[in-house]
């Protein structure tokens, strides 16, 4: 099964607005990322948080993570038409290098 | 610097032919991964090698077989393609997760007729 699922699945916004997309987990982790993956392309790396912090930031991207909900969230301010894409979660949970993906968010900026 | 590529990009397969998907990096990486990608599954794991020479099983290893014979390349194989099989298979490199991101190849569109 998934270790971790997105929530919403599908999230429409006009440009200039914000984009707030959330994991959740299942098992305990080392780290926890979020990838890109644009329509018919690979996946791209957005940002990595470990388990020992709170909050990191890149560019307009934002993520949380509370390990004692088991829950990390995407925040992308100011969104464009160019963050149209899907977001994955993917976390690392210790043993045997796996990287477990979630299903994923489908974000669609509107001009 | 290429990074992680796939080849092929498209295949169509009849069921019970088989084939070979190859992903090879230039990063020297010592991980290397194969996922399948179905609509509203996200991305599963099929197998994995932690190094030259190993292989182990993810979630959903039924049906494939993989080898890793050098460094730089991770193959895929369907021995006798079924239906089910048919996916975006994606490859994926990198070290250890705790410092450091997955790369990704762009994918190989596989259907199986």
């Amino acid at each position: 099964s998934q270790q971790g699922e997105e929530d919403p699945q599908a999230l429409s916004i006009q440009e200039g607005e914000n984009a707030t997309m959330n994991c959740s987990y299942k098992t305990s982790i080392n780290n926890l990322q979020w990838y890109r993956q644009n329509s018919g392309r690979g996946l791209v790396h957005l940002i990595l948080i470990r388990s020992n912090e709170r909050e990191k930031h890149s560019g307009r991207l934002r993520v949380t993570l509370d390990t004692s909900k088991k829950s990390s969230s995407l925040l992308i301010t100011a969104s464009r038409a160019a963050d149209t894409a899907s977001y994955f979660c993917a976390t690392d949970a210790g043993g045997g290098n796996k990287l477990t993906f979630g299903t994923g968010t489908q974000l669609k900026v509107e001009l | 610097n290429a990074g992680v590529t796939q080849t092929p990009k498209f295949r169509v397969l009849k069921t019970g032919q088989s084939m070979t998907l190859l992903c090879a990096q230039d990063m020297n990486h010592e991980y290397m991964y194969w996922y399948r990608q179905d609509p509203g599954m996200g991305l599963r794991l099929i197998h994995y090698s932690v190094g030259e020479g190993t292989t182990a099983k993810g979630e959903v290893p039924d049906g494939y077989n993989v080898s890793r014979l050098k460094k730089q390349n991770f193959l895929l194989g369907l021995e006798s393609a079924a239906p089910s099989q048919t996916s975006v298979y994606f490859c994926a490199s990198g070290e250890n997760w705790d410092y450091t991101e997955a790369f990704f190849g762009q994918g190989t569109r596989l259907t199986v007729v």
